[in-house]
């Protein structure tokens, strides 16, 4: 069975203090891996897609990584304002779509 | 460029009634997915339609059902409510998958149903 799990399940940083989230998964046939950012009640807003390893992707303080069996999101030097819950998708064999549930990320002035 | 719509944003019903919530898709996709958000918990993949038909669904009894018209715009609709399924629906869209990749989803806002 496909499983997405993220760790930490929290995380809270002072601001400018860098760290890295991480997507661990067991998917057959990986193709894609997303990155998403989710304010409290609110839809999913989209970051990063991954498709290979070694991939990697970045915007502005964020920056994705894929290897084979895991995903890292890096935040470095983060400000309050990328206070979110950080949520990875895996899309695996065809027409599979699992959501991982997430890292609250708390930023601190 | 208009992003992936929900309606209504809010909704009460009490238990054992019947809902139908809508979705319209960014313009030139055709892949529409629902997913349920209980409070405190994750996104939990309901179904995939494309191209107007149903390609997956996930783990839910069949009392969640919907569909996707020829404008690839989508309903959700539950029937006999319970108390959990008090949860933010989310809709999001994507151009339909080709050469063995994903494509990316776009989520809307949601639409958040309180079942009394």
């Amino acid at each position: 069975e496909d499983q997405v799990t993220q760790s930490p399940e929290a995380l809270r940083l002072q601001e400018g203090e860098s760290s890295s989230l991480n997507c661990s998964y067991t998917v057959s046939g990986l193709r894609g891996l997303f990155w998403y950012r989710q304010d409290p009640g609110k839809g999913p807003e989209f970051l990063f897609t991954l498709y290979s390893a070694g991939e990697e992707k970045e915007k502005e303080r964020l920056k994705a990584t894929l290897t084979k069996k895991e995903s890292f999101l890096h935040i470095t030097a983060p400000k309050p304002e990328d206070s979110a819950t950080y949520l990875c998708l895996n899309s695996g064999g065809y027409q599979k779509v699992t959501f991982g549930t997430g890292t609250k990320l708390q930023v601190i002035p | 460029e208009a992003g992936v719509t929900q309606s209504p944003t809010h909704l009460i019903k009490t238990r054992g009634q019947q809902v139908t919530l809508r979705c319209s898709p960014i313009s030139g996709h055709t892949s529409v997915y629902w997913y349920q958000q209980a409070l405190g918990l994750g996104l939990q993949f309901l179904l995939w339609y494309d191209e107007g038909e149903e390609r997956n669904r996930g783990n839910f009894p069949p009392r969640f059902s919907g569909r996707q018209f020829p404008n690839y715009s989508s309903e959700l609709n539950v029937n006999a409510l319970e108390l959990e399924d008090s949860a933010l629906y989310l809709c999001a869209s994507s151009w339909g998958g080709s050469g063995g990749r994903s494509e990316t989803q776009y989520f809307g806002p949601g639409t958040r149903l309180l079942v009394l």
